[in-house]
């Protein structure tokens, strides 16, 4: 089978970093992305990591390590607009680009 | 990037009946997809929707109770048929260029009483 596991709930303060961790096993891969989701809003597109190693967009990073089956993103100076749903998704590969999501992470930024 | 749009925005259905959801993409893509996301849950994948083909479906779902509908590269419709209960969820599409990144639309709300 498939799976993709996150911490359930994270919480953290305003101005502070923020790790959110993702371990999957899947049938095959080739690469691991990131989606924020507000409440009642769509998954936006954060970050994706086809190769070992860190991705940097912004205040956001994304790390991978394939050998480990593991990937985190990583939320620095975090602001409040930054509490949401944020869920790493593996592209097992094939011809179709479809995405198989991990669990969630549910993030509470507090003041 | 791509702009999705998704018809209705919310339902509230009769058990036994059908829903027909639309999905409109405002450039041509080269892949869609529906998902389904109950409240405060992941995101489980229906199918990849084909242009000029029949739907790919992921375990657990079929065509008789999910039919898809891609008749061009920027539509696509999801029908839930024979609802009940347990089909209450929200039900996203999204689309892709090809690469790694999907669009999403604002997502269908359905309650099936």
């Amino acid at each position: 089978g498939q799976s993709l596991e996150q911490p359930s709930e994270v919480t953290a303060v305003e101005g502070a970093i923020v790790q959110i961790n993702c371990t999957y096993q899947t049938s095959g891969f080739y690469g691991l992305s990131w989606y924020q989701q507000h409440d009642g809003g769509a998954p936006t597109f954060l970050s994706y990591n086809a190769l070992d190693g860190l991705e940097e967009t912004g205040r956001f990073s994304s790390f991978l390590s394939r050998s480990d089956s593991y990937g985190y993103l990583l939320l620095q100076e975090l602001q409040m607009k930054d509490s949401a749903s944020y869920f790493c998704a593996v592209r097992p590969g094939g011809a179709t680009n479809k995405l198989i999501f991990g669990t969630g992470t549910l993030l509470a930024v507090q003041p | 990037s791509a702009v999705i749009s998704q018809k209705p925005s919310r339902d509230i259905c009769q058990r036994g009946t059908s829903l027909t959801i639309q999905c409109q993409v405002d450039s041509q893509v080269t892949m869609m997809f529906w998902y389904r996301q109950q409240p405060g849950q992941s995101l489980t994948l229906i199918a990849t929707a084909n242009q000029g083909s029949e739907a790919t479906y992921e375990s657990g779902f079929v065509i008789d109770k999910f039919p898809i509908s891609r008749p061009n590269l920027t539509f696509s419709t999801l029908t839930v048929s024979n609802m009940s209960p347990e089909d209450s969820s929200i039900y996203l599409c999204s689309a892709g260029q090809g690469t790694y990144e999907q669009y999403f639309g604002p997502g269908t709300r359905l309650t099936v009483t």
